[in-house]
């Protein structure tokens, strides 16, 4: 089966600029999450998706990040303006279900971004 | 949400068995520990999952003592290719925000 498909993988822009990255996730998964990961860091959650509704965001920098799941199916995480501080990697992942049960969580590739 | 606390790094020796512990003092009746292995320049990778005692599959075993509190992930016969970071992570199911650490670096050596 295919796996999490993100992209760019790579994204270099200016501080201020604006930047949008795609994730499309796995097929007939309902969750899906959207985290960030800074170098020497874990992954950090920004937010989490099930199906098209938002099921927690509260880690997303909303002055100047915003994501939308519009279909219930692919994402896309945007960033306006940008900081020197948002250069990470930022990493897709998707699973069948957050319910009573935890799912296991499928990671894409991730898209590099540095903020110059 | 259980706050989780590992080791940053072990070494090892190829052929050997990694033992990593996960603390997770605070850990809520219904919460689950995780385990994920991240390569570098990868997304992390599902390694195993438990809630009580003993689990084991293909690639690792995780221990889980009756009080809760710890889990130990256990690779057996490590080779070069285990040298990643391992993370643990402890939650619910349902609507929780998964919260990885910073892991425990792994590094096999010949």
């Amino acid at each position: 089966e295919a796996g999490v498909a993100q992209s760019p993988r790579y994204k270099i822009i200016e501080k201020r600029q604006s930047v949008a990255f795609w994730c499309n996730p796995i097929s007939g998964h309902a969750t899906l999450y959207w985290y960030q990961q800074i170098l020497g860091q874990g992954p950090k959650l920004l937010i989490q998706f099930q199906n098209n509704g938002v099921v927690d965001d509260s880690q997303l920098p909303k002055d100047r990040f915003s994501a939308e799941r519009l279909k219930g199916v692919d994402s896309t995480l945007k960033i306006q303006p940008a900081k020197l501080e948002d250069s990470a990697v930022y990493l897709c992942a998707s699973s069948i279900l957050a319910g009573e049960t935890l799912s296991e969580q499928f990671f894409g590739p991730g898209t590099r971004l540095t903020v110059l | 949400l259980a706050k989780t606390t590992q080791p940053i790094s072990m070494d090892s020796y190829e052929g050997q068995e990694v033992n990593i512990t996960c603390s997770h003092n605070n850990i809520a009746t219904n919460d689950y520990i995780t385990w994920y292995q991240q390569f570098p320049s990868q997304g992390p990778r599902f390694i195993i999952q438990g809630y009580k005692t003993k689990v084991t599959n293909e690639v690792a075993s995780l221990f889980i003592p009756a009080d809760r509190k710890s889990s130990t992930l256990s690779l057996p016969r490590v080779s070069l290719s285990d040298t990643a970071v391992y993370y643990c992570l402890a939650a619910s199911g349902g609507s929780y925000i998964p919260t990885f650490g910073r892991g425990t670096s792994l590094i096999v050596h010949p």
